[in-house]
């Protein structure tokens, strides 16, 4: 079955220019987390949608990054005035609530590179 | 607040066993372990929620102490397959988002 997808698999950009993400995430599944690692990092957890509720914007690291899910579906994560900071993997999750039961499969992962 | 794993790194002969730690300041609800192999999206491999439970996947274990806020997770006889960096996330009742530590590295030598 179709795993979640994410495009594209690599971005260059030059620092102050704005990157979109995209995150297909399984069908069915109602909550989509985005996260951002950096070289030997963990997981920073950036964001996280619910259904229809209100998104969890509490790891947005500043208000150069912002993120919207159409449709209950795919999601869309913006970095506006990009910087070198911003360099990193942005891996998106699905899993099918966030009751904290339910595994989340990872996509690929966009490898973001600011020059 | 971003649970903390120990050691940060392990190196392993084929066969051999390792313990990776995993703990917490806060309450927990539960405990999720992934696997990242270099270049590749992490990998689910076990949830255990509060209650003390004790789970396995092939000779891969953990354990989650929830009176010590912790969990540990047991790989037995290991294999070249198990190489990779292994990540606890921990959820609280409070908000079911589960933040993960910085990872161990586990190599695994022939």
């Amino acid at each position: 079955g179709a795993g979640v997808s994410q495009s594209p698999s690599n971005k260059v950009t030059e620092k102050g220019k704005d990157v979109e993400l995209r995150c297909d995430p399984i069908s069915g599944h109602t909550a989509l987390y985005w996260y951002r690692q950096s070289l030997g990092q963990g997981l920073e957890f950036l964001i996280y949608f619910q259904g229809n509720s209100a998104p969890d914007k509490s790891g947005l690291p500043s208000d150069r990054f912002s993120a919207e899910r159409t449709g209950g579906s795919v999601s869309t994560l913006t970095i506006q005035r990009t910087q070198q900071e911003d360099s990193a993997v942005y891996l998106c999750a699905s899993t099918l609530s966030t009751s904290g039961r339910y595994e989340q499969y990872f996509g690929p992962g966009t490898r973001l590179t600011v020059t | 607040q971003q649970p903390v794993q120990s050691p940060q790194a392990v190196i392993l002969r084929e066969g051999e066993d390792a313990v990776i730690n995993c703990s917490s300041s806060k309450a927990l609800y539960s405990v999720h372990w992934y696997r990242q192999k270099h270049g590749e999206a992490p990998v689910f491999l076990m949830i255990l929620l509060k209650g003390g439970e004790q789970k396995g996947h092939e000779k891969i274990s953990a354990s989650f102490n929830e009176k010590k806020q912790q969990s540990s997770l047991y790989l037995t006889a290991s294999q070249l397959s198990y190489s990779g960096t292994y990540f606890c996330g921990t959820a609280s009742g409070g908000s079911y988002i589960p933040t993960f530590g910085r990872g161990t590295s586990l190599i695994v030598h022939p």
